[in-house]
C-alpha cells in the first residue's frame, strides 16, 4: 500500500517560516491536500489539490510538491498555528485515501 | 451553513456491533460524497469508508471491508456506519466527512464520535 511519511515534530519561532515535509513514492503525480488539527478538534483543510487555499485559510499557508517530496509552508509562524499536520493523498493502486504519519508543529 | 453530526458512539464488547450516524445539513447531497476517517487518540488519521449521496456507490478500507456497511437515508439526510464484529484495534473517534469527489480533499468535517471496543 501506498505510505506517506512526514517528520514526528517541527519546532519554529515566532515569525519565521515552518517547513512541513511529505514523503511518497513520485507524490508529485497525486495532487496532496493538508489538514490542520488542534487538540480535541477536528481536522480543517488548510491547503487542497497542492497549493490551492480553501476560503478563510490564511495566505501564509502554502504548499508544493514535486517529485518524491510534497511540503507545506506556514510563513510568519504565529502561536496559534501550532497543531499537528497531516497530508493526504489518492492511492489509485488501492483505491484507498491515505494520511500521512502527522507532524506536530512547536512553536518556540 | 454545511454541517456534519454524528452520534452513535459507545463502549462495545469485541464480537459485538454499533451503527454509527451522521446527519446532514447545508448543502445539496447530490453532489457530493461522504467519508468515515477514523482516529485512535494521539495517533494519526485513517480512512474507513466512502459513500456516493447520488448514486449510492460505495468503498471500504481492506481492513474494515466485510465487517462494517456503509449507507444512506436520502429521506433522513443521515449517513450511517453499521459496524459489525468489532474488534479492540476499531477503537477510535470516528469523523463523518465531506469530500467534493471519491478521492479527493476533505472540505468539511463533524466533530467526532467515539467508539470504545473492550472486554
Amino acid at each position: 500500500s501506498y505510505a506517506l511519511t512526514q517528520p514526528p515534530s517541527v519546532s519554529v519561532a515566532p515569525g519565521q517560516t515552518a517547513k512541513i515535509p511529505c514523503g511518497g513514492n513520485n507524490i508529485g503525480s497525486k495532487s496532496v491536500h493538508w489538514y490542520q488539527q488542534k487538540p480535541g478538534q477536528a481536522p480543517v483543510l488548510v491547503v487542497f489539490d497542492d497549493n490551492n487555499r480553501p476560503s478563510g485559510i490564511p495566505e501564509r499557508f502554502s504548499g508544493s510538491n514535486s517529485g518524491n517530496t510534497a511540503t507545506l509552508t506556514i510563513s510568519s509562524v504565529e502561536a496559534g498555528d501550532e497543531a499537528d499536520y497531516y497530508c493526504q493523498v489518492w492511492d489509485i493502486t488501492n483505491d484507498h485515501l491515505v494520511f500521512g504519519t502527522g507532524t506536530k508543529v512547536t512553536v518556540l | 451553513e454545511v454541517q456534519l453530526v454524528e452520534s452513535g458512539g459507545g463502549f462495545v464488547q469485541p464480537g459485538g456491533s454499533l451503527r454509527l450516524s451522521c446527519v446532514l445539513s447545508g448543502f445539496t447531497f447530490s453532489n457530493y460524497w461522504i467519508h468515515w476517517v477514523r482516529q485512535v487518540p494521539g495517533q494519526g488519521l485513517v480512512w474507513v469508508s466512502r459513500i456516493n449521496l447520488n448514486g449510492g456507490t460505495t468503498g471500504y478500507a481492506d481492513y474494515v471491508r466485510g465487517r462494517f456497511t456503509i449507507s444512506r437515508d436520502y429521506a433522513k439526510n443521515t449517513l450511517y456506519l453499521q459496524m459489525d464484529s468489532l474488534r479492540a484495534e476499531d477503537t477510535a473517534i470516528y469523523y463523518c466527512v465531506r469530500g467534493l469527489t471519491a478521492v479527493s480533499y476533505f472540505d468539511y468535517w463533524g466533530q467526532g464520535t467515539r467508539v470504545t471496543v473492550s472486554s
